[in-house]
């Protein structure tokens, strides 16, 4: 595609709900990351996939948190029993590869915990 | 301490003037520094990436890096009001972190005011 997109582009949730968020990375690109970002703060990796692997999940907050990507293309990243604490802007992002530095980020998903 | 440290600012400057925006880092083996753009409720864009010391212009803006220091600033020459947004400084890791994960700072609030 032109773009990573990414899906939906806002989510409203209960606490204690489960919630998906879809990350779809530009055609070619092989690595995908997932980062989060809270109100006024930086942003946090969470995520790194290569392919459909995972090699650094170092960043998951907790068991709760949980992400697969399938055909080295599509990515999601699951939120078990959501927190308010989750409440945040979660961005994807795609490069060539694993050696490239160049991120290319997707508008993100607003989500709020209720 | 954090690993990268921004000023949140808001840093705000008149049309024209230089915008000066800095950061520092913890990780002394850190090679490769990068500046994103994010404007309000946009994903974050790359503008400069920067892996020498010295200095590293394109166009109106200039990234400065000086690792002994482990500091890097980014200067935006004859500032316009379209520059106002946030900006985020990234460092990528050293020690062996072979792959794009980006650390980021929690980003400068700059405002370009006519």
């Amino acid at each position: 595609g032109a773009g990573v997109s990414q899906s939906p582009s806002n989510k409203v949730t209960e606490k204690g709900k489960d919630v998906e968020l879809r990350c779809d990375p530009i055609s070619g690109h092989t690595a995908l990351y997932w980062y989060r970002q809270s109100l006024g703060q930086g942003l946090e990796f969470l995520i790194y996939f290569q392919g459909n692997s995972a090699p650094d999940k170092s960043g998951l907050p907790s068991d709760r948190f949980s992400a697969e990507r399938t055909g080295g293309s599509v990515s999601t990243l699951t939120i078990q029993r959501t927190q308010q604490e989750d409440s945040a802007v979660y961005l994807c992002a795609s490069s060539l590869g694993p050696t490239n530095e160049k991120l290319f980020f997707g508008s993100g998903t607003q989500l709020s915990v209720l | 301490q954090k690993e990268v440290e921004q000023n949140s600012g808001p840093l705000s400057v008149p049309e024209g003037a230089i915008a000066s925006l800095n950061c520092t880092y913890s990780d002394r083996v850190s090679q490769s520094f990068f500046w994103y753009r994010q404007y309000s409720g946009k994903s974050p864009e790359l503008i400069m990436s920067i892996y020498s010391n010295g200095d590293k212009e394109d166009g109106r803006f200039t990234a400065q890096l000086n690792k002994a220091s482990q500091y890097v600033s980014l200067l935006i020459r004859d500032s316009q009001p379209s520059d106002s947004a946030t900006y985020l400084c990234a460092v990528k890791g050293g020690g062996g972190t072979s792959y794009g994960k980006l650390t980021f700072g929690q980003g400068t609030i700059l405002t370009v005011h006519p």
